[in-house]
């Protein structure tokens, strides 16, 4: 089946700091990646849908100046949460759907940050 | 805006029964209702996509149906084992846009 990877699984930051995560699709190609955030014992939240070669489309509420996202190419999706505070500290998620297939999302497995 | 209910936030079931999940939505009618697995620390894992003109599904020891009258789905796992034991999300999806996703229920087998 279609398989996601995210990088890092983990990451420890000091406030103020930028951290960048990666969203691959590892075997198929994704025009549309989502980035989730999840808190413990909480739904996955959408932050913002992206396509690739244009602009993210943020939820309302999600700053995205804050959570910088690039859709570089078919495979790779990337988040920068910019200048990190302790209450960015949450689990976050990609997911992609396979080009030309609108059902089903895949998801990858998700990078746990924390922030000092 | 779409407002999903997952029956309990936990479920605990002997080993051997059948186990039964509740998504309720309000507002519209989605084009699709997919159910996913999660463990903890994990992403979610897809299992069944059921269409909005489809009665039921199934995938091995897993029945998912669809209700738009009553705006219901129900997610069943025959013959459970521990191994299932794990946080199931119901997730809508009017149709080439995000899905919306309820709160989960903590399902628990005990052997």
């Amino acid at each position: 089946g279609a398989v996601v990877s995210q990088h890092p699984s983990r990451v420890i930051c000091k406030s103020g700091t930028s951290v960048k995560i990666e969203c691959r699709s590892l075997d198929f190609q994704a025009t549309t990646m989502f980035w989730y955030r999840q808190f413990p014992k909480k739904s996955l939240m959408l932050m913002a849908t992206s396509n690739e070669g244009s602009k993210a489309t943020y939820e309302q509420g999600v700053e995205k100046d804050k959570f910088l996202i690039n859709h570089a190419s078919l495979t790779l999706s990337t988040l920068t949460v910019t200048s990190a505070h302790p209450e960015d500290s949450s689990f976050y998620i990609c997911s992609a759907k396979l080009a030309g297939i609108q059902e089903t999302q895949y998801f990858g497995p998700g990078t746990r940050l924390l922030v000092l | 805006s779409q407002k999903i209910e997952q029956n309990s936030e936990a479920l605990n079931i002997q080993e051997g029964k059948t186990a039964t999940l509740t998504c309720n939505y309000t507002n519209y009618s989605p084009a699709y209702l997919q159910w996913y697995r999660q463990d903890p620390g994990r992403g979610p894992v897809f299992l069944l996509l059921i269409r909005e003109n489809e009665k039921e599904k199934r995938k091995e020891r897993l029945k998912v149906t669809f209700d738009t009258t009553l705006k219901q789905s129900l997610f069943h796992i025959t013959a459970s084992q521990p191994a299932d034991s794990a946080t199931y999300l119901c997730a809508l999806d009017k149709g080439n846009t995000p899905l919306v996703f309820g709160k989960g229920t903590r399902l628990s087998v005990i052997a």
